[in-house]
């Protein structure tokens, strides 16, 4: 079964610092991928960054970076320098053997505050 | 290069009805999801399109049903609506089947009375 688990309901930080998301994952699929989506209140899901389970590197995007931690199944997610502009919902998904679906969390307000 | 559109933005239905939302996915995309996405939850994978025929199926009744045309334009159809399908319904385009970034639309917003 595959599975996303974001703990934190919300999240706030003062704008210029950084912030970290938390996600966690289960599947049982050898060759997966992690996502984080950005969806601010008008709803539009927002591509941010994209890790592969056999990427040795995490990846980086500008500001964003994902901490892959293969072992403990956890892929989180790094805004550096918050702005303003960064308080949305955050979603962590997972897509795997199942063609094209993409499993999603919860999701993680984050409050940036000046 | 255009983006993900859907129409319409925002719905209101009665209990019962059918609807049909629609979606035009990013140029050179063959691939389109939907999903749906109630208060206060993540988004709820629902079918998927590729090449015209449906690629896979979450967990949702027969009554959600969709197309996809020849240039890649997708619609969702829901007949006998429920207050519980009230929810902003997602469509994303990608390049291929699989599990590749998946570009989202802003959404149609349906509400059931």
């Amino acid at each position: 079964a595959q599975k996303i688990t974001q703990t934190q309901p919300g999240m706030f930080v003062q704008e210029k610092e950084a912030v970290t998301l938390d996600c966690t994952y289960d599947t049982s699929d050898q060759s997966y991928g992690l996502f984080w989506y950005k969806q601010p209140s008008s709803g539009e899901m927002i591509f941010l960054i994209y890790q592969g389970s056999y990427d040795e590197q995490n990846a980086t995007e500008g500001r964003y970076s994902l901490n892959f931690q293969k072992a403990r199944k956890s892929a989180n997610l790094v805004i550096s320098a918050s702005q303003l502009g960064d308080s949305a919902m955050y979603f962590c998904a997972l897509g795997g053997s199942t063609l094209g679906r993409l499993y999603f969390g919860r999701g993680t307000q984050l409050t940036v505050w000046p | 290069e255009t983006g993900v559109t859907q129409s319409p933005t925002h719905l209101i239905k009665t209990r019962g009805q059918q609807v049909t939302l629609r979606c035009s996915s990013q140029s050179g995309h063959n691939t389109v999801s939907w999903y749906q996405q109630a208060l206060g939850q993540g988004p709820q994978f629902i079918f998927q399109y590729y090449r015209e025929e449906e690629n896979g199926r979450g967990n949702f009744p027969p009554r959600f049903s969709g197309l996809q045309f020849p240039n890649y334009s997708s619609e969702l159809n829901v007949n006998a609506l429920e207050l519980d399908d009230s929810a902003l319904y997602l469509c994303a385009s990608s390049p291929g089947e699989f599990y590749n970034e998946q570009f989202f639309g802003p959404g149609t917003r349906l509400t059931v009375l």
